[in-house]
């Protein structure tokens, strides 16, 4: 069946820094594919998405490009912030949304 | 807009006792979905529902889970009895409509359940 792989957590960063969190999907078809963000306390958002080979999802400076060669969604941002910190879920849709595991996310000042 | 509401947020209880969770999606969203996110994990769908009937519930454990939407607005999930193995959050999402297009998915707070 469908599956996501993420990159396994926790990530601990310094502000500034640069992010990349790895997202492998297994999918039959054509999957949307989406990263979704879960701030604390708070519940799931839909951070960005991408519907097609090569498409790019960005969104508040994150940004991850659609790899059907290679099956990947990585989330990228060029610099963090403090207000970054939360749990970051790569996610696909062909028949439903199916998650990966989540990758924790915390950035010092 | 007011978003998806779920309750209660926190719910304690010991094995094989019942539980059952509240889900009200946003105004005029036509599907709703249920989700199980065990710690440490991602959320697993357990049902979706489109309006009043069930689209999809392969996933739902039926020996002991139970969900209606009557009237297609809220819905409620039931569990009985509780096993150990359930205690996780219990997510609610909603969106326009289902499987013939993307249509984000809008999730609730949670409620999370300790079964001890």
């Amino acid at each position: 069946g469908d599956s996501v792989t993420q990159m396994e957590g926790p990530v601990t960063l310094s502000e500034e820094a640069f992010l990349t969190i790895n997202c492998t999907y297994t999918a039959t078809g054509y999957p949307s594919l989406f990263w979704y963000v879960q701030y604390p306390g708070e519940g799931l958002q839909l951070l960005l998405k991408a519907t097609k080979a090569d498409d790019k999802g960005s969104n508040k400076g994150f940004e991850a490009t659609y790899r059907k060669e290679t099956t990947s969604f990585h989330l990228e941002k060029g610099s963090v912030q403090v207000s970054d910190s939360a749990v970051y879920f790569c996610a696909l849709r062909s028949q439903k949304l199916v998650f990966g595991q989540g990758t924790r996310l915390t950035i010092n000042p | 807009e007011a978003g998806v509401a779920q309750s209660p947020r926190y719910k304690i209880i010991e094995k094989r006792q019942s539980v059952a969770f509240w889900c009200n999606p946003i105004s005029g969203h036509a599907t709703l979905y249920w989700y199980q996110q065990i710690l440490g994990q991602g959320p697993k769908l357990l049902i979706q529902f489109q309006n009043n009937g069930v689209v999809d519930d392969s996933q739902l454990p039926k020996d002991r889970f139970s969900a209606e939407r009557l009237k297609g607005v809220d819905s409620t999930l039931k569990i009985q009895p509780a096993k150990l193995e359930d205690s996780a959050v219990y997510l609610c999402a909603s969106s326009l409509v289902g499987q013939v297009s993307y249509n984000e998915q809008f999730f609730g707070p949670g409620t999370r359940l300790t079964v001890l």
